[in-house]
């Protein structure tokens, strides 16, 4: 069955470092792939997409991911971290063979320290 | 686009009683999903519209759940004889053909059944 893993449930960085969060998909084609944020009780905004052609894709608010098939991967990354960053961070990939859904990671909380 | 709007925002009911959430997609988005998302989990698909058609349901949506998007737009789910386990935030999604894979999310419903 298809899934997503995010390893790191919450991250706390100091703002102006780099941040990288990452996540793990299992799924048998060329998925197509997603990242977005959600702030406190509020929905989800994309920030970036991976639907094929190069594998490092640029999105919203600095933020840049890349896609490696060899490692089942797409982690997110940003040279400098906002304040404004602090948020959850949800992976995910969609839709699968088969179905019309999406399958979402359990996410990642971000603290970012002044 | 004015995005995706849900309505009511927040709902607190009692034990028993029936909730029904609307969601309004985005223009010209013919593609509808409803989610779920407890707090520390991210989404979990519920299901997913076609123009009028329901195309997926997921094992999530026990009996007591239905949604119906009448007309191709705007889409209703309805709880029926909620439990404290319904309590959550219900995310409504849209996309289109044109938009690719991509879906767009409301900012949510929260549901608190006391």
């Amino acid at each position: 069955a298809q899934s997503v893993t995010q390893p790191d449930i919450h991250i706390t960085v100091s703002e102006g470092a780099s941040l990288e969060l990452r996540c793990n998909y299992s799924y048998g084609a060329t998925p197509y792939l997603f990242w977005y944020v959600q702030s406190p009780g509020q929905g989800l905004q994309l920030l970036l997409k991976y639907f094929s052609g190069d594998t490092l894709v640029q999105g919203i608010k600095g933020f840049e991911a890349e896609f490696k098939r060899s490692q089942s991967s797409f982690n997110l990354r940003k040279p400098s971290v906002h304040w404004s960053d602090a948020a959850e961070y949800f992976c995910a990939v969609g839709p699968t063979s088969g179905t019309y859904k999406y399958i979402f990671g359990t996410g990642t909380r971000l603290k970012v320290l002044a | 686009d004015t995005g995706v709007s849900q309505d009511p925002r927040h709902k607190i009911t009692k034990r028993g009683q029936n909730v029904t959430f609307r969601c309004d997609p985005i223009s010209e988005h013919n593609r509808l999903y409803w989610y779920r998302q407890t707090l520390g989990q991210g989404p979990e698909f519920l299901t997913y519209f076609q123009n009028e058609a329901q195309l997926e349901k997921s094992r999530l949506l026990s009996d007591r759940f239905s949604a119906e998007r009448p007309k191709g737009s705007f889409s209703t789910l309805e709880i029926q004889r909620t439990e404290q386990g319904d309590s959550a935030m219900y995310l409504c999604a849209s996309s289109h053909l044109g938009s690719g894979n991509t879906i767009y999310f409301g900012e949510g419903s929260w549901l608190t059944v006391v």
